[in-house]
């Protein structure tokens, strides 16, 4: 079946660090791939996805691009801010799982001043 | 537009009790998802429908767990003589459809509490 493996974390940095959390996954087929994000007290929120080989997702300077031959996902963000504390969702959807999300466990990121 | 919500926002019960919890999808919204967040398991996915049926019902963890939709809106999920490892945050979410491309839109969750 489908399954995600994700940097558990947490993760601690600065403001204006550089951000990488590491994310690959098992699916047959051909997932589509999505970072979640869960501010504080919030909902979980989509950040960005990538529904094929070599495409590249991006939102609120947040990158992630699909890379099949190394089944990863890997999420950046070149400057971080305080603003970005929040726990990172990786999850894939399709291959034998076509309705349903599969997450990873989740990154807890906090970014001091 | 409203999101998705879900009531109650918290429920505590004793174990043993029986729970319903709600979720109201965004409107025209034709697929609906149950998830569950613990500790222990993460985010977990339970049961999704398309309209008032549910092809994947693969994620219920025991015959104590059911769920229902009316009238391709609302759902409800029930849990039966609740149990302490039944505790978690229940999170609903729609998307227009099953396909790839669509979005899924959560909403804010119960946390359920089994003492």
């Amino acid at each position: 079946g489908n399954s995600v493996t994700q940097m558990e974390g947490p993760v601690t940095l600065s403001e204006e660090a550089f951000l990488t959390i590491n994310c690959t996954y098992t699916a047959t087929g051909y997932p589509s791939l999505f970072w979640y994000v869960q501010y504080p007290g919030e909902g979980l929120q989509l950040l960005l996805k990538a529904t094929k080989a070599d495409d590249k997702g991006s939102n609120k300077g947040f990158e992630a691009t699909y890379r099949k031959e190394t089944t990863s996902f890997h999420l950046e963000k070149g400057s971080v801010q305080v603003s970005d504390s929040a726990v990172y969702f990786c999850a894939l959807r399709g291959g034998t799982s076509y309705g349903k999300l599969t997450f990873g466990q989740g990154t807890i990121l906090t970014v001091h001043p | 537009g409203a999101g998705v919500s879900q009531s109650p926002s918290n429920k505590v019960t004793e174990k043993g009790k029986d729970v319903e919890l709600r979720c109201d999808p965004i409107s025209g919204h034709t697929a609906l998802y149950w998830y569950r967040q613990s500790l222990g398991q993460g985010l977990e996915f339970l049961i999704y429908f398309q309209g008032n049926s549910a092809p994947d019902k693969s994620g219920l963890p025991s015959d104590r767990f059911s769920a229902e939709r009316t009238g391709g809106s609302v759902s409800t999920l029930t849990i039966q003589r609740t149990q302490q490892e039944d505790s978690a945050v229940y999170l609903c979410a729609s998307s227009l459809g099953t396909g790839f491309s669509y979005e899924q839109y959560f909403g804010p969750g119960t946390r359920l509490t089994v003492t």
